[in-house]
This record gives C-alpha cells, structure tokens and sequence, in this order.
C-alpha cells in the first residue's frame, strides 16, 4: 500500500539555525501537502505542492517537490520559537480523498 | 462559520462498549476523513469518504465504522471498544480537487481501561 516515510523524527536545533524535514513516499504522488500541529492542537494546512520540482516559499519556509513527484522537503531558515511543533508530510496518489501521512519531525527550538 | 467540530472532546470507555464520535463541517467539503493520532506513529487514516453516500477503508479501519448519509456529517463508530483503540482522533474535511488542503477539528481524546 501507498507509505509515506519521513525523517528526521525529532530535531532539537539553537533559534537562529536552519531546519530540515524530509519526505519520502513509496509511490509516484499527484500532490503532496505539509501541516503544521502545535503541542496540544491539531494539524494546520500550510500548503500543496503539485507540479514536478515545484518550489514554494511562505516567508521563512521553502517547499520543494521532488522531479520525480516522490520526495518532498521543507526547509526553514532562521528558526524562531514560534517554529516549534510536528511537521507533518501527507501524500495522495491520485485526485481522490485518500491523505496518507508521515510519522511527522518534531521541531524544538532553544532560545 | 465553525468549521470542524468534533464531539465529544474527552471519553474513556470500558472494554467492550461502544461509542459514536462525531464530526461535523459547515463548509461544505466533498471529502472528509477520520485519523487517528498515537506518539510516533503520526496520523493513520481510517476511513475517509468522498461525498455522501460513498465511504472508503483507509490504513486501520479494523474495530470501526463509518457512513455518510449527509455532506455535513461524518460520524465514527468504535463497534467493541478494545484498549489498543485508546487514541487521539481527528476529523478532517476539504474541497474536492487540486486546492483541497483539509481542515482539522480539534480532536476527540478517547482512553479505553
């Protein structure tokens, strides 16, 4: 079945450093979107990739999509303690309902 | 406009009840999907659905049930509730086609003792 691997699963960085997510599925994947969840809330939309190497960026954080739509990354420049939560990947194989997540990277930041 | 709602917010139950956790949109999305959230493993699909009438198994759908009579409501059955189902769940809706991130709401926390 579709599987959506990501890594690292916890990355505790300085504020002021950069940080990395990255994802990986199983599949060649017709878009693939990011969330956000805070300690104790639930996850938040940030954005959707679809084209072939697509590159987006929303202030301080870049989203790529792989050339061969089956690996994605989220970078973040300047970390600040407002970055701190669970990045989380999801994938979906084709136009359908079906939002296949990865375990998530959770961020902790140091001031 | 109140977006997802899910109730209740809380719930332990004992082995072997059962229980509907409900969900709620307002926004008139064509998908909505139950997960499930426990530490490590990230958010694993249950059951999602495409619009009313039409539901689909997702990653664990085993020990729940689900149907879609109306756009709006999107209800989640544990059958025989068993500790291993001790979790959080969220439910989640979007629009149809490319644009379509979900909303989540804000989770049910279910324990099973």
């Amino acid at each position: 079945g579709q599987q959506v691997m990501q890594i690292p699963q916890y990355q505790h960085v300085q504020e002021g450093e950069d940080f990395t997510t990255y994802c990986n599925s199983s599949t060649t994947l017709s878009n693939i979107q990011w969330y956000k969840q805070r300690p104790g809330g639930h996850p938040v939309f940030l954005i959707q990739l679809v084209k072939s190497g697509e590159v987006k960026k929303q202030k301080r954080l870049t989203f790529q999509f792989g050339e061969a739509k089956k690996n994605s990354s989220l970078h973040i420049t300047a970390t600040q303690t407002t970055d701190v939560g669970t990045y989380f990947c999801a994938g979906k194989k084709s136009n359908t309902g079906k939002l296949i997540f990865g375990q998530g990277t959770t961020l902790q930041v140091k001031p | 406009n109140a977006g997802v709602t899910q109730t209740p917010k809380f719930q332990v139950l004992k082995t072997g009840q059962s229980m509907t956790l409900q969900c709620a949109q307002d926004m008139n999305h064509e998908y909505m999907s139950w997960y499930r959230q426990d530490p490590g493993m990230g958010l694993r699909l249950i059951h999602y659905s495409v619009g009313a009438g039409i539901t689909d198994q997702g990653e664990v759908p085993n020990g729940y049930n689900v149907s879609r009579s109306t756009t709006e409501d999107f209800p989640l059955r544990l059958l025989s509730a068993a500790p291993s189902q001790t979790s959080v769940y969220f439910c989640a809706s979007s629009y149809q086609g490319a644009s379509g991130g979900y909303t989540f709401g804000s989770g049910t926390r279910l324990t099973v003792v």
